[in-house]
């Protein structure tokens, strides 16, 4: 069975700092591999997702991950964060072909000043 | 256009009693998911919905859980004589879905979530 690891639950990080999210992933068949977020009182929406092709994928707010096949990893980074990134963090592998999302437990982001 | 709407947002019910939980999906979107939210852990696949085919319910903890979804369109998850560990935020999302590749290769759009309390 697939299986999603975040190691961290919470990453305290000041503002303007960089930050990566760790996840982990136990397949080794072909995947699909996404990042969700969730603001606080916000429902859950998508960051960004590897599908294939460029192993470096990019969101609109400055994030990008990382899709590393020989490490079964796909971590989440920015260079400078900002207060506004501060929410919850969910990493997702899903088999090519398959029905379902596997989700990690989350990273909370916290932005300090 | 309007998002995936869920009903209510709180329920609070007390052991024994049962529950439906209702999912409006984006309209369009063939498949529909349920997913389960509890305090420290991940989101949790329940069940997947996909046009007029068999649903997968895989996920599914107990038999006292059942969903169905009429006409491809509103779905309901139902959860009988309600246990106390059945608290959790209850999430729903629906998708498009290609030709090809299976539907988790496209965005899942989530709705707000059902907090269900069982006392």
């Amino acid at each position: 069975a697939q299986s999603v690891t975040q190691l961290d639950s919470q990453v305290p990080v000041f503002e303007e700092a960089p930050v990566e999210l760790r996840c982990n992933y136990s397949s080794s068949v072909s995947v699909y591999l996404f990042w969700y977020v969730q603001y606080p009182n916000q429902g859950l929406q998508l960051l960004l997702k590897y599908l294939s092709g460029s192993t470096l994928v990019e969101s609109i707010n400055g994030f990008e991950a990382e899709f590393n096949k020989s490490q079964t990893s796909f971590h989440l980074r920015k260079p400078s964060v900002h207060i506004s990134d501060t929410a919850e963090y969910f990493c997702a592998v899903a088999y090519k072909g398959g029905n379902k999302l596997t989700f990690g437990t989350g990273t909370q982001l916290k932005v300090e000043l | 256009g309007a998002g995936v709407s869920q009903s209510p947002s709180n329920k609070v019910t007390e052991k024994g009693k049962d529950v439906e939980l209702r999912c409006d999906p984006i309209s369009g979107h063939t498949a529909l998911y349920w997913y389960r939210q509890s305090l420290g852990q991940g989101l949790e696949f329940l069940i997947y919905f996909q046009g007029n085919s068999a649903p997968d319910k895989s996920g599914l903890p107990s038999d006292r859980f059942s969903a169905e979804r009429t006409g491809g369109s509103v779905s309901t998850l139902t959860i009988q004589r309600t246990q106390q560990e059945d608290s959790a935020v209850y999430l729903c999302a629906s998708s498009t879905e290609r030709t090809g590749g299976g539907p988790t290769r496209e965005t899942q759009y989530f709705g707000p979530g059902t907090r269900l309390l069982v006392l």
